[in-house]
């Protein structure tokens, strides 16, 4: 079954230095993988994707992403993060289908 | 539109009562999805459209659960006499197409708000 898990509710970390929000997956077949962000009383919007190529996607907002096929990764990272970045973030895989399998969320909180 | 529309955006009901939720997709978009969002979890798969035709509605938890696109463009999502478990936000996203190797990235409404009493 295709599922998407990641591992941390809540991630806290100051403004200003590098955030990561994991994601692990499993999918049979190649994988289409995606980050989305929530923010309050909102939709979800797209950040980026990864369909085939480089291992490193870039995205909205100076967020990027790493495919690791061997761990079954796909990491959400920024370098530097902003106040502005405190939202929820849910990776999602499709496999090559119509269904679209999104993680639970992970509560990111930038502190000033 | 520029974006996708979801109303209403709040929708109080009795339990027992039936509800209509209305989608409407970015228009030339082919695809469209329902997804059930409860408080703190992601978004759960209901039903899929492609044009007017509904490909897959495995995840409609009931047959009280009923989606429609008549005409390939507007949708709704109906429920019928309403349960409080049915209290959540129900999320309509559109897409381009999920033809052949699109890799079709959803595009979201703000989502309808349903507490059921």
């Amino acid at each position: 079954a295709q599922s998407v898990a990641q591992p941390e509710d809540q991630v806290n970390v100051a403004e200003g230095n590098p955030l990561t929000v994991k994601c692990t997956y499993s999918v049979s077949g190649n994988p289409y993988l995606f980050w989305y962000v929530q923010y309050p009383n909102r939709g979800l919007q797209f950040l980026l994707k990864y369909i085939t190529g480089d291992n490193l996607v870039k995205g909205s907002y100076g967020f990027e992403a790493e495919f690791n096929k061997s761990q079954t990764s796909f990491h959400l990272k920024k370098p530097s993060a902003l106040v502005s970045d405190s939202a929820l973030y849910f990776c999602a895989v499709r496999d090559g289908g119509n269904q679209f399998y999104f993680g639970t969320g992970t509560s990111l909180t930038v502190i000033p | 539109g520029a974006g996708v529309s979801q109303s209403p955006r709040y929708k109080v009901a009795k339990r027992g009562q039936d509800v209509a939720l209305r989608c409407d997709p970015i228009s030339g978009h082919v695809s469209l999805f329902w997804y059930q969002q409860a408080l703190g979890q992601g978004p759960e798969f209901l039903t899929y459209f492609q044009n007017e035709a509904q490909l897959d509605k495995s995840g409609l938890p009931s047959d009280r659960f009923f989606a429609e696109r008549p005409e390939g463009s507007v949708s709704t999502l109906k429920i019928q006499r309403t349960q409080q478990e049915d209290s959540a936000v129900y999320l309509c996203a559109s897409s381009l197409s999920l033809s052949g190797r699109d890799t079709g990235e959803l595009f979201f409404g703000e989502g309808s708000r349903l507490t059921v009493l």
